[in-house]
This record gives C-alpha cells, structure tokens and sequence, in this order.
C-alpha cells in the first residue's frame, strides 16, 4: 500500500537554529515527491516538487532533498514566520490524486 | 486571479442532515480536487475532476457523499445523512491543464462541517 510518513510530528525550535523534517515514502513507480505549507485555518500551499534522487530545490531558509527513500526539507536560520505545518505528498497510483503525510508541525520562537 | 474559493467557510449541522459546499475554482484551471482534512493528519483525497468529468474517486467517497462540477467550472460536493465522523476540514484545490503532474495544487481555505 501507498504510504508517506513524516516526522517528526513536532518540533520546536529558537530563532536561527537549523533542523531538517524528514517524509519517508513507500509509493511505488514514484513520480514526485511534493512539499506543502499549511497555516493554521487555511488550505495548503505549494512549496516544491522534486522528480529524481539527489534533486535539491531552494526557496529563502528551505532547501528539499531527494533520495530513493525518502525527503529532507532542510530549515536553515528559521525565523517565526516559519512557524506552520509542512506536508509532504506524492501521487496516488496512476493517477493525479496525491496522497499526504501527516505532516511536521513546526515551531520558532525568538 | 482571486484564488480558489469556498462557500460556506463553516457549517454546522444536526445529525442526519444534508450539506452542501461550493468550490469555485482559478478561473483558467480544468483540473479540480476535493479532500478532506482532520485535525491532525494531512489532507485525504476524496474525488477529481477534469473539466466536467468525474475522473477519480475515493473509497472514502461513500454514497452519501456526491460531487458534481456542471460546465467544469465550479463544483459542488454533497453529504446526505450527516454523521459526527464527517465533522473535517473540506478543502477544494484546482490546477491547470497541461501533461506533467507538478505536483502543483492550489487551495481554497476551506469549509468546516462540524456535525453535531
């Protein structure tokens, strides 16, 4: 069966301190792996798509990797406004559904 | 571009009574979504349109729950007979047309159903 699993399911850092969250994923024939950001009360938003191992993208403090088991999103110098929950994702069977982890929900505290 | 948007942002009900919510996509996207969120867990698929079509369904679309997307605009999604466990997060997505899956959802901010 299609899984992704993330952890931590927490995590709690201070202003500037560098950690990673990891989504292991056991999908078969993948093609992609997806990172979102969630607020609390509002939908997801896209972060990044990642195809093939050793792929890495890069937006401000967040950097996603790739390997053939599983994603880092890299947080480096977290500031508050990180503070959200981050959901990883990756397509169901054949189709375009995607299927989502239960997600990191991140904490920065100055 | 206005985003996606949902109506109502939140309902709540008696048990074993009918919802409806409305999802009006980006204007310029074919492809729509609806998932369902608990607290606590990531989003879970419930169905997909491309257009007017209804292309994918989840097992977790019983036949209490119904979709339709007339004219592949907007959508609606239905539940009849509300129970307490249909209480979640109902979140719309759409994204445009084109051959490669990015990955690439956009997503309203919601309705909440809580049922009662």
């Amino acid at each position: 069966e299609d899984q992704v699993t993330q952890s931590p399911e927490a995590l709690r850092l201070q202003e500037g301190e560098s950690s990673s969250l990891n989504c292991s994923y056991t999908v078969s024939g993948l093609r992609g792996l997806f990172w979102y950001r969630q607020d609390p009360g509002k939908g997801p938003e896209f972060l990044f798509t990642l195809y093939s191992a050793g792929e890495e993208k890069e937006k401000e403090r967040l950097k996603a990797t790739l390997t053939k088991k599983e994603s880092f999103l890299h947080i480096t110098a977290p500031k508050p406004e990180d503070s959200a929950t981050y959901l990883c994702a990756a397509p169901w069977q054949a189709g375009t559904a995607l299927i989502f982890g239960k997600g990191t929900t991140l904490s920065v505290s100055s | 571009d206005t985003g996606v948007s949902q109506d109502p942002r939140h309902k709540i009900t008696k048990r074993g009574q009918n919802v409806t919510f409305r999802c009006d996509p980006i204007s310029e996207h074919n492809r729509l979504y609806w998932y369902r969120q608990t607290l606590g867990q990531g989003p879970e698929f419930l169905t997909y349109f491309q257009n007017e079509a209804q292309l994918e369904k989840s097992r977790l679309l019983s036949d209490r729950f119904s979709a339709e997307r007339p004219k592949g605009s907007f959508s609606t999604l239905e539940i009849q007979r509300t129970e307490q466990g249909d209480s979640a997060m109902y979140l719309c997505a759409s994204s445009p047309p084109g051959l490669l899956n990015t990955g690439e959802l956009f997503f309203g901010e919601g309705s909440r159903l809580t049922v009662l």
